[in-house]
């Protein structure tokens, strides 16, 4: 199986500042023939389910801010939000989905300072 | 506007089973795979099954293969999870999801408990 690690756990960010949440994969998940990373992200706030924010590594869902902004490729991603806002906070994680079973990071839990 | 319910959820013995539902509107049913997201009390997200977009494959966690089956109707929106030789590590919110692409998911229910205790 894939396993994606995400760094930090845990992290506070002043409102207005940037937050920036890492996910690694064990492989790639580049796929060479359409140049495409399988890579999206989700932001889980207390007590909702998941709401998928980037898709493709870098691609914002619809509605999504363009605070949120995805980077990264092969084996090596970067959630940024700049600007943060309290409505920011909650659980972070990034998912492959270029093989299954699909997995996730274990989540990074974003806290306002 | 996008709806994804769930039901089914409750209490159960070890070793018993329960069948989760799942009912979609305000979207395609029929164009989108459907999977089923589990997240233990306080833990991450496990992804658990999936069933292609018109029924014709499946897929299962090695955690629940041989135990849990998933089958859709399209002409009900509605899409089950039937869990079979329940264990306290099945305990969590079951979640299900719709992806119309590769593999990303679009869409959540608000999920229903499962808490597998004697």
């Amino acid at each position: 199986d894939f396993v994606m690690t995400q760094s930090p756990d845990s992290l506070a960010v002043s409102l207005g500042e940037r937050a920036t949440i890492h996910c690694k994969s064990s492989q790639s998940v580049l796929d060479n023939s359409n140049n495409q990373n399988y890579l999206a992200w989700y932001q889980q706030k207390p007590g909702q389910p998941p709401k998928v924010l980037i898709y493709w590594a870098s691609t914002r869902a619809s509605g999504v801010p363009d605070r949120f902004f995805g980077s990264g490729s092969g084996t090596d991603f970067t959630l940024t939000i700049t600007y943060l806002q309290a409505e920011d906070v909650g659980i972070y994680y990034c998912q492959q989905y270029y093989i299954s079973p699909i997995t996730f990071g274990q989540g990074t839990r974003l806290e306002i300072k | 506007q996008v709806q994804l319910v769930e039901s089914g959820g409750g209490v159960v013995q070890p070793g018993r089973s329960l069948r989760l539902s799942c009912t979609a509107s305000g979207f395609t049913f029929s164009n989108y795979g459907m999977h089923w997201v589990r997240q233990a009390p306080g833990k991450g997200l496990e992804w658990v099954a999936a069933i292609w977009y018109d029924g014709s494959k499946e897929n299962f966690a090695d955690s629940v293969k041989g135990r849990f089956t998933i089958s859709r109707d399209n002409s009900k929106n509605t899409v089950w999870l039937q869990m079979d030789s329940l264990t306290a590590e099945d305990t969590a919110v079951y979640y299900c999801a719709a992806a119309y692409s590769a593999g990303w998911f679009d869409y959540w229910g608000q999920g229903t408990l499962v808490t597998v205790s004697s």
